[in-house]
Formats: C-alpha cells, sequence, structure tokens
C-alpha cells in the first residue's frame, strides 16, 4: 500500500518570503501522479499543482512549484512571494496510474501554514 | 462552470439515525469520489462511481453506502451512525482519461452525530 508522509505539521512564513512545504511517499509502483491541494479555513480542497511521474520537469504553476525526486520519493512545494492568503492545510498527495485504483488519492496527515505580517 | 456542489452543507443527527449526502459533479464529470476527512484519521477515501457503477471502495463498513445516478450526481449513505462517523464528507469529480482526471472537490458536508 502506498503512504504519503509530511514532517511539518505546521509552517510559518512572513509576507513575499518563500517556503517550502516537504512530502515523501512511498510506493512500489512506477506510473503515479502527485499532488499539492491547500484546504483554507473554508474546508473548501483546492489543486494547487500536479505531477504525473513520467514527467521530468517540475511542475510549476505561477508562484508555486515543485521539486520532484523521484529517486528519493520525495515531492516539495515551494511557495515564493507568500501571501495572506496562501494561509491554509496543505495536502500532499498520491493517486495510483493503474486503472484498476487510479481513483483513489492517499493523503499525507497536512501542514498548517501560516503567513504573517 | 459550476464547481462540485455538496447538500447540505451543515447536519446534525443521533446515534442509530441514517443519513443521505448529495454530490452535484462538474458538469461533464462522469467519476464521483467520496472522502472521509476527521482529526484523527485525516483524509480517508470512501468510494468511487463511474457510469452508475461502484468502481473502487475503501475499508470501510457496510454501513457506508453510495450510488451514482445517470446525471452522474451521486448520493452516499450512513445506516446507523455512531459517534465516529462525525466528520466532515467531502465528494470530488473528475473526468476520464490520463491527462484529464485530476479530482476537483466540492465544500464537503459537515457531519455531526449526536
Amino acid at each position: 500500500a502506498q503512504t504519503v508522509t509530511q514532517s511539518q505539521p505546521e509552517m510559518s512564513v512572513q509576507e513575499a518570503e518563500t517556503v517550502t512545504l516537504s512530502c515523501t511517499y512511498d510506493t512500489s509502483e512506477s506510473d503515479y501522479y502527485l499532488f499539492w491541494y491547500k484546504q483554507p479555513p473554508s474546508r473548501q480542497m483546492i489543486l494547487v499543482i500536479r505531477q504525473e511521474a513520467y514527467k521530468q520537469q517540475n511542475a510549476t504553476e505561477n508562484r508555486f512549484s515543485v521539486n520532484f525526486q523521484k529517486a528519493a520519493k520525495s515531492f516539495s512545494l515551494k511557495i515564493s512571494d507568500s501571501q495572506l492568503g496562501d494561509a491554509a492545510m496543505y495536502f500532499c498527495a498520491y493517486r495510483s496510474g493503474n486503472t484498476g485504483t487510479a481513483s483513489k488519492l492517499t493523503f499525507g496527515t497536512g501542514t498548517r501554514l501560516q503567513v504573517t505580517l | 462552470k459550476a464547481g462540485v456542489t455538496q447538500t447540505p452543507r451543515y447536519l446534525i443527527k443521533t446515534r442509530g439515525q441514517q443519513v443521505t449526502l448529495s454530490c452535484s459533479p462538474i458538469s461533464g464529470h462522469r467519476s464521483v469520489s467520496w472522502y472521509q476527512q476527521t482529526p484523527g484519521q485525516g483524509l480517508q477515501f470512501l468510494f468511487e462511481y463511474f457510469s452508475e457503477t461502484q468502481r473502487n471502495k475503501g475499508n470501510f463498513p457496510g454501513r457506508f453506502s453510495g450510488r451514482q445516478f445517470s446525471n452522474s450526481r451521486s448520493e452516499m449513505n450512513v445506516s446507523t451512525l455512531e459517534l465516529g462517523d462525525s466528520a466532515l464528507y467531502l465528494c470530488a469529480s473528475s473526468l476520464e482519461g490520463r491527462e484529464y482526471d485530476t479530482q476537483y472537490f466540492g465544500p464537503g458536508t459537515r457531519l455531526t452525530v449526536l
């Protein structure tokens, strides 16, 4: 079974600064997808960024980028120029590329990000 | 395009009762997945429906069931509620296909069991 580990329960960053959230995962599969979701106090889960394991290039979405290290099974999220609206719970998630189990997302325990002035 | 909608947003029930939660996916999305979120267990996968068929199931007791209608709307049902069923229930929908199957979540239904 796949597992996702987020070792930082809480992080804090000053506005306009950069912060990196860590995520490691364990799998024996070679075909899979990784995601970062953001859950603000409103509780709506919002997709931040998506990475396909077969792609070498790290995904980026505006101020959000990932450092995907497949051999190390590491998938960290970097938020640049942090804004107050970035304050939320961030979840790392894994999905198998196997069509039989593809629909299931396995989540980490989350990292609560605080953004201070 | 409207996002995933869930109704009701909040629900209070007592032990032993049953409850039905509803989820309307994004237009065109045929896959609907359900997750339970609790402080103790985190986010756990319940089940997924596609074309009115349950395609995948998590490790939950048979008290948790669901169905999907021809318009892709889905319902989940919990019978004989227990205190531990208090949680945020999230629904997510997605398209099919390797590049299009990212799951998009609804706002959730907060269930409190007294």
